[in-house]
């Protein structure tokens, strides 16, 4: 089955820099990657998706890249705000297996004012 | 966006009983909902594929019979957590896919913490 990897489990950085959040995948399969952030106690909020077609999007301060030849995926959070504090999830699914996700292990961002 | 509600949001019960999870999708149909259990600080383990109509798939070593999920129409699942035990323990979020859009996109519940005592 699929594996999806994630990089760092934790990242702090200063109000108004970047952060970058990287996966990697293991099923060459898999054609939807879709990215999550969830706040403590509060459900998981997709905040960004990419489909194997596109190797990149942008929305407003927020973007992933994806690299299907190196199997893995990225976010990248520009002008980081206190309110980007929260965990985010990557996630790797496809068809065959029914559209299932698995998900990354997460990762801690902490934007400090 | 699409809304899906969960309930009850929290649950504290005694070792011996079983709960009852529901999830519903409140504007859209999903002939597919998912089932994760996600420990503290920790990733969503998918448990269930719950599938309107015919019996849920379950993830390598979920017991299905520990874990019962009915799936009786295109808007509501439910999970029952049978003879609870402290282990048990944790917050259970469920997913549903809207059948309408193309995309794969899963949209959460809410989640339930369940507390066995």
């Amino acid at each position: 089955g699929e594996n999806v990897e994630q990089h760092p489990s934790t990242l702090s950085v200063q109000e108004g820099d970047s952060a970058v959040i990287k996966c990697t995948y293991s099923d060459s399969a898999s054609n939807y990657f879709p990215w999550y952030k969830q706040e403590l106690g509060k459900r998981p909020q997709l905040i960004i998706d990419i489909r194997s077609n596109v190797g990149e999007k942008k929305d407003q301060r927020i973007a992933v890249t994806l690299n299907k030849t190196a199997k893995h995926f990225s976010l990248h959070i520009t002008e980081t705000q206190p309110e980007d504090s929260a965990v985010y999830f990557c996630a790797a699914s496809e068809a065959a297996a029914g559209n299932k996700l698995t998900f990354g292990g997460g990762t801690r961002v902490l934007v400090k004012p | 966006g699409a809304v899906v509600s969960q309930h009850p949001s929290r649950v504290i019960c005694k070792s011996g009983t079983s709960v009852k999870i529901e999830c519903r999708s409140l504007d859209f149909q999903a002939t597919t909902m998912f089932w994760y259990r996600q420990f503290p600080k920790q990733s969503l383990m998918l448990m269930a594929t719950s599938n309107e109509g015919s019996k849920a798939t379950y993830e390598q070593g979920v017991e299905k019979d520990k874990f019962l999920i009915n799936h009786a129409s295109l808007t509501l699942s439910t999970l029952t957590v049978t003879s609870a035990h402290p282990e048990d323990s944790s917050f259970y979020i469920c997913s549903a896919r809207d059948l309408s859009e193309a995309k794969n996109i899963q949209y959460f519940g809410a989640g339930t913490r369940l507390s066995v005592l």
